[in-house]
């Protein structure tokens, strides 16, 4: 089993749309979990950590689930700019000073 | 405003060659990875850096050498360029206290190297 898991898409959904983004890991030891974004050709950036207790900024929304390792992220009502590749990230050592693992990323397209 | 840059932006060398890609950053960072990115494949981790004189091998260390001299620096090396190594190489850096807090790493703007 991969370390962290995504579908890979794409995701093609009208302006306006709900879509949601599944991801699975691993290491059941992890303690870090964040969604990052990236567009074509540029650098992964942080969209937003993901807490245990769920979180939301704006129109995206991270849930965690630990007994079934899974980690999602809702977008509501979509805009043109939130087509990108939306990678899922893990820390895999537990909470150490270690490594983060990243997804292959969902990538999204959204269509007016 | 603090930052991460990297350096070249775009890059092509021969094969063989030695090439040198630099990454600097003013966050004050103990942390620093290096990875690439190819498509099918996501962000791989080629060496890591968790200080001054620490370097640690990734996943695809193989053909790549890194040194850490102080905390802004830690330029990636490729001993003898191969084709194989065609690809898009980020830096990045995290603050030394997990779980990183709200910032996770923070990715410099990448280098896009062709081995020909």
């Amino acid at each position: 089993r991969k370390e962290v898991e995504q579908d890979p898409g794409p995701f093609n959904v009208p302006e306006g749309a709900t879509v949601a983004f599944n991801c699975t890991y691993s290491n059941s030891a992890s303690q870090s979990f964040f969604w990052y974004r990236q567009d074509c050709r540029k650098e992964p950036k942080l969209l937003m950590s993901v807490y245990s207790s769920g979180n939301e900024d704006g129109r995206f929304t991270a849930q965690l689930n630990r007994a079934s390792q899974y980690i999602s992220l809702l977008i509501r009502d979509s805009k043109l700019s939130d087509s990108a590749t939306y990678l899922c990230v893990v820390n895999i050592d537990g909470g150490s000073q270690g490594n983060l693992i990243f997804g292959k990323g969902t990538k999204l397209s959204v269509k007016p | 405003d603090a930052e991460i840059t990297q350096s070249p932006r775009h890059k092509i060398t021969e094969t063989g060659r030695q090439v040198t890609l630099a990454c600097h950053q003013t966050w004050n960072h103990n942390n620093m990875f290096w990875y690439r990115q190819d498509l099918g494949h996501g962000l791989r981790l080629i060496h890591y850096s968790y200080g001054v004189q620490d370097t640690n091998k990734g996943e695809v260390s193989d053909g790549y050498s890194v040194s850490r001299s102080n905390t802004e620096d830690l330029p990636l090396t490729l001993e003898s360029a191969a084709s194989s190594q065609t690809s898009v190489y980020f830096c990045a850096s995290s603050p030394g206290t997990p779980p990183y807090g709200t910032r996770g790493y923070t990715f410099g703007s990448g280098t896009r190297l062709t081995v020909v």
